[in-house]
């Protein structure tokens, strides 16, 4: 299986600053024959499920506003947001669509300082 | 809009069965894979396995094989997952989400408790 590793655990970023997300990916997921990157981001507010955020590693979902990005390599990636705002305080997750059985990193929680 | 809801909360005994469905709106069931992934309290995100409404074919995870089971009823674009000899440690959150690799949308979550 394909493990996810995200850093940090948790991180509390100031109102209007930068606030970076890593993942790292046990073995590649960027498939050469079509050079995409089999890696989503997922926003998780306290009592709601997932909503999907970048996928593609970095292809912004329809409706997600532009302060949010994704970057990265075949094994280590980045969930950025360019300006926090209060609305963004969730739990952040990566996962893998490379292979089966699908795997997610074990969670950002991202806080405001 | 496309949406998938799930049924309501469940309390099991130690080693019943439990049935979650997720029923399909906004778009054609039979087009898009529906996945199953549940969440345990305070937890990270265990994806438990994908099925394609049009064939019926599935894909569980090795964790749950041989108690785990994805059926769908293509007339009312409903998919069902089934869970079996359940523990305690499956006392989680349990979601379907629509996708072939990333996920969305996702259902509300099915609240499964499993008590003796």
């Amino acid at each position: 299986d394909i493990v996810m590793t995200q850093s940090p655990d948790s991180l509390a970023v100031s109102l209007g600053e930068r606030a970076t997300i890593n993942c790292k990916s046990s073995q590649n997921v960027l498939n050469s024959s079509n050079n995409k990157k089999y890696l989503a981001w997922y926003q998780q507010k306290p009592g709601q499920p997932p909503k999907v955020l970048i996928y593609w590693a970095s292809t912004r979902e329809s409706g997600v506003p532009d302060r949010f990005s994704g970057s990265g390599s075949g094994t280590e990636f980045t969930l950025t947001i360019s300006s926090l705002q209060a609305e963004d305080v969730a739990v952040y997750y990566c996962q893998q669509y490379y292979t089966t059985p699908v795997t997610f990193g074990q969670g950002t929680k991202l806080e405001i300082k | 809009q496309v949406q998938v809801v799930q049924s309501g909360a469940e309390v099991k005994k130690i080693g019943a069965s439990v049935k979650v469905s997720c029923k399909a709106s906004g778009y054609t069931f039979t087009s898009y894979d529906i996945n199953w992934v549940r969440q345990a309290a305070g937890q990270g995100l265990e994806w438990m396995g994908w099925m394609n409404p049009s064939s019926g074919y599935t894909g569980y995870a090795q964790k749950f094989q041989g108690r785990i089971t994805m059926t769908r009823d293509t007339s009312i674009s409903t998919a069902y997952l089934e869970l079996s000899s359940l523990t305690s440690e499956d006392t989680a959150i349990y979601y379907c989400a629509r996708g072939e690799g990333w996920f969305g949308p996702w259902g509300q979550g099915t609240l499964v408790t499993v008590s003796s």
